[in-house]
């Protein structure tokens, strides 16, 4: 059963931020929000992941709201090499097993 | 160089035959997993296993077997039972089932 809802696809300019929303109405008290992203033909790669704080990386930045029901991945400047599908995931620190790849969102970065 | 290798790339096989992906670690980590995705969808677990000689069944095991004889081998036979085999599989480790490291994935097609 998918935990989380994300748009199917986006579209965002080459050089501006992307904002990535994914809804967790759902979540529970001890369950983290992860983000991965995979590149066409690819294994998923770990990008970030947070419980209620905001997380920032060299990577990107994760925007939690106070409710924890829905957060905000951003990629601060879009390149090409960006395009991917972003799967947002809710699930217990120790939990990997309890990871849900729903179909994510297909992210295109347009030059 | 710490990864996951997942070999062979492409694999093909006749239907009717049973065949092996290989899975190999060198982080050190404890749980391993092995995943499925079919075109446009997202992942869906087969096996993992948190520990050496002892792992479980995923959301969709039937038709696939695994063994974890060394921490860092986890082998998946896709067998003659699986109605529809070709697809996209994915291992992914993780040291202490926090985030997963996924391989580049073995591509099997089955005629």
């Amino acid at each position: 059963d998918a935990k989380t809802t994300q748009p199917t696809s986006m579209d965002c300019a080459e050089g501006r931020a992307a904002n990535l929303p994914c809804n967790h109405s759902t979540i529970s008290g001890n369950e983290y929000v992860y983000w991965y992203r995979q590149i066409h033909s690819q294994g998923p790669q770990y990008i970030i992941h947070g419980l209620k704080n905001n997380e920032t990386n060299e990577m990107a930045s994760l925007i939690i709201t106070e409710d924890r029901k829905s957060s905000t991945l951003i990629l601060p400047h879009a390149t090409l090499r960006d395009t991917a599908v972003y799967y947002c995931i809710v699930r217990p620190r120790t939990g990997g097993f309890k990871t849900i790849f729903g179909a994510g969102t297909r992210l295109f970065v347009k030059a | 160089d710490g990864g996951i290798t997942q070999s062979p790339k492409y694999l093909f096989r006749k239907e009717g035959q049973n065949v092996t992906l290989s899975c190999e670690q060198n982080l050190n980590h404890d749980a391993m997993y092995w995943y499925r995705q079919d075109p446009g969808q997202g992942l869906r677990l087969i096996y993992y296993s948190q520990i050496v000689n002892d792992f479980q069944k995923g959301d969709i095991a039937e038709g696939y077997s695994v063994s974890r004889e060394k921490k860092e081998s986890f082998p998946l036979t896709v067998t003659s039972a699986q109605k529809n085999p070709t697809a996209f599989y994915l291992c992914a480790s993780a040291s202490s089932s926090y985030e997963q490291y996924f391989g580049p994935g073995t591509r099997l097609t089955v005629t």
